[in-house]
């Protein structure tokens, strides 16, 4: 079946410092990515829709310039959170879609990366 | 905008007993999909069961099942013969064919804890 690697897994940064997680499809081309958030307990908040080739599409609220999001290849997206702060320190994780819509198998989560910012 | 709502915060239930867990939605979409998904404390997103709009039965998958009732807007799993390894976070999601880019929005979700 489909599989999304992440990584890091878990990343601890010192404030100020900018970290990057990978995103990578490995055994099909995705053609969209979705970054997802989730503080401890809550619900997977959507951030971002990347789309290759493209610029990525945030949701409101969600600052473009400080989560950076480049999905160059059909294989590949990136987020960077740059200039990290302590409220950064979240869990991070991405889904990927091979095409627009057909069904529940063409969504795979990757494993998620769990960030903390000192 | 599409909606998904889950009520149930918490719950519990018994090994080897049937549970519920409620799941609500709102699109102006016709075609959508409604999908669960179990969290366990690993983080990981472990797909469980999917249901399209134009599905006419239930979706069903092993012990998991969806009471889909289309016009009350509501996708409720159904776990039958509970163990103690589906304790976890389930989340409710959907996602719209036509409209918002075909991306998936999770309910709060509802975290289950399966009793001995």
């Amino acid at each position: 079946g489909a599989v999304v690697s992440q990584h890091p897994s878990w990343v601890i940064c010192k404030s100020g410092t900018s970290v990057k997680i990978e995103c990578r499809s490995l055994d099909f081309q995705a053609t969209t990515m979705f970054w997802y958030r989730q503080f401890p307990k809550q619900s997977l908040m959507l951030m971002a829709t990347s789309n290759e080739g493209s610029k990525a599409t945030y949701e409101q609220g969600v600052e473009k310039d400080k989560f950076l999001i480049n999905h160059a290849s059909l294989t590949l997206s990136t987020l960077t959170v740059t200039s990290a702060h302590p409220e950064d320190s979240s869990f991070y994780i991405c889904s990927a879609s091979s095409q627009f819509f057909s069904g529940a198998n063409v969504l795979t989560f990757g494993a998620g990366s769990r960030l903390t910012v000192l | 905008a599409q909606k998904i709502t889950q009520t149930q915060p918490g719950m519990f239930v018994q090994e080897k007993e049937a549970v519920t867990l409620d799941c609500t939605y709102d699109t102006s979409d016709q075609s959508y999909g409604l999908f669960w998904y179990k969290q366990p404390s690993s983080g990981e997103m472990i797909f469980l069961i999917y249901q399209g709009s134009y599905d006419e039965q239930n979706a069903t998958e092993g012990r998991y099942s969806l009471n889909f009732q289309k016009a009350r807007k509501s996708a409720n799993l159904v776990i039958s013969a509970s163990q103690l390894g589906d304790s976890a976070m389930y989340f409710c999601a959907m996602r719209e064919v036509y409209n918002q880019g075909g991306k998936l929005i999770f309910g709060q979700g509802t975290e289950l804890s399966v009793k001995p």
